[in-house]
């Protein structure tokens, strides 16, 4: 069972500020690279799927890069916002599917 | 499309009692597992199915079986509770092989065992 790791495990962050953090996983036999958002009292919700070295996504103010030969993505958030307070997740694997235990992000007003 | 669909939302057992949890997915997707969530341990992978007849263990499997006899249906049998087994439980699916593609996760059982 491959370990992926994520830091920190929680963040604050005052409203307007950017933010960024990290998910670790084993370098050998990568496959892809998973990252959710997880609000509270719902379920995670898909932000990116990313498979090669030197990806980069982004969606609004959220992006990610993922470094495959060091093992281990950024998820950057630019301009945080009330809306961001969630817990992000990074998941890694192929058929095997393995969270990291999360980075709760909470915004302060 | 109602994607991924879970039932009960809530269950409480006694310790030894058996039941299964529901999970149905209406996107035809191939893949589909089960994790737990813990506080503090994030999502467990429990069991995950690559097609219709095919299972495999995940990270924690002990307790639970699984079968998947359709595409659509992917029921978690906890043989004899514990209460080592009070958690969440979400059920996800995906198109194909899950590493290339998004999980959906459903809105989760919320178990407890006495």
């Amino acid at each position: 069972i491959l370990n992926v790791e994520q830091s920190p495990q929680s963040l604050h962050v005052q409203e307007g500020d950017s933010t960024n953090f990290t998910c670790s996983f084993p370098s050998s036999n990568f496959y892809a690279l998973h990252w959710y958002r997880w609000e509270t009292a719902k379920s995670p919700e898909a932000l990116f799927v990313m498979t090669l070295n030197g990806d980069e996504k982004k969606k609004g103010r959220i992006s990610a890069t993922l470094n495959t030969k060091e093992g281990y993505s950024y998820l950057y958030i630019k301009g945080s916002q009330p809306e961001d307070s969630a817990t992000y997740l990074c998941a890694s694997g192929e058929d095997k599917i393995i969270f990291g235990k999360g980075t709760r992000l909470h915004i302060l007003p | 499309n109602a994607g991924v669909t879970q039932t009960p939302k809530f269950q409480v057992l006694k310790t030894g009692q058996s039941m299964t949890l529901q999970c149905a997915q209406d996107m035809n997707h191939e893949y589909m597992s089960w994790y737990r969530q813990d506080p503090g341990m994030g999502l467990r992978l429990i069991h995950y199915s690559v097609g219709a007849g095919i299972t495999d263990q995940g990270e924690v499997p002990n307790g639970y079986n699984v079968s998947r006899s359709t595409t659509e249906d992917f029921p978690l049998r906890l043989l004899s509770a514990a209460p080592s087994q009070t958690s969440v439980y979400f059920c996800a699916s995906s198109y194909s092989l899950s590493g290339l593609y998004e999980q959906y996760f459903g809105p989760g059982t919320r178990l407890t065992v006495t």
